[in-house]
């Protein structure tokens, strides 16, 4: 059962345009949402986060929208930029516990943006 | 951020020998890592919560005999695959934090030929 999904397995955009990542949730107790930015053999690097009790958080050219009622995020990116180019990974945990801390990964999105 | 660090970085080893991998957090001290796996063009596997002091929890699916995970200090978790066979292969994961926010180390890729 994938908890957390992201539906498109990549994204082309322009340079300069905004690049918009989506990720849809199941799991209700789900409370905190992170987004990450991976290459290939590294480790995912953490972008922006946001907490359910917020519906948007924004850093620098990052922006996260969460709807709860539609079990939904997005990232956008704006302006997007050839490096931004890498997999994006949405990721969700639950509240205390033996959930803390624990991430649920979505499949992620290859983005590349073109110059 | 938070430092996680993680060594080797790739590691090739013989089918039937066993390899450690070894998770640090340079500047916090972590009470709990987690161990993650990601197989080519996957997404990232969560296999174990690493406590210190006290017993990994595996996740489902996860055999905690072939997977030894030891959290002997507040810096420093162990993940060491035993009785290495190819399907083993993959990238190694690890992350930790001092708050909700997880930062994970740069991988470990464990060829087993």
């Amino acid at each position: 059962d994938q908890q957390v999904k992201q539906n498109s397995p990549s994204l082309s955009v322009q340079e300069g345009r905004i690049s918009i990542l989506n990720c849809d949730y199941t799991n209700s107790m789900f409370d905190y949402f992170l987004w990450y930015k991976k290459y290939p053999a590294e480790g995912p690097t953490f972008l922006i986060s946001i907490s359910s009790i917020k519906d948007k958080n924004e850093d620098g050219r990052f922006t996260v929208f969460l709807n709860k009622s539609a079990k939904h995020l997005s990232l956008h990116i704006v302006p997007s930029q050839p490096g931004d180019s890498a997999v994006y990974f949405c990721a969700a945990s639950g509240a205390g516990g033996t959930s803390y801390g624990k991430l649920t990964f979505g499949q992620g999105t290859i983005l590349t943006v073109h110059p | 951020g938070a430092v996680v660090s993680q060594h080797p970085s790739w590691v090739i080893c013989k089918s039937g020998t066993s390899v450690k991998i070894e998770c640090r957090s340079l500047d916090f001290q972590a009470t709990t890592m987690f161990w993650y796996r990601q197989f080519p063009k996957q997404s990232l596997m969560l296999m174990a919560t690493s406590n210190e002091g006290s017993k990994a929890t595996y996740e489902q699916g996860v055999e905690k005999d072939k997977f030894l995970i030891n959290h002997a200090s507040l810096t420093l978790s162990t993940l060491t695959v035993t009785s290495a066979h190819p399907e083993d292969s993959s990238f190694y994961i690890c992350s930790a934090s001092p708050r909700r926010v997880q930062y994970f180390g740069p991988g470990t890729r464990l060829t087993v030929t």
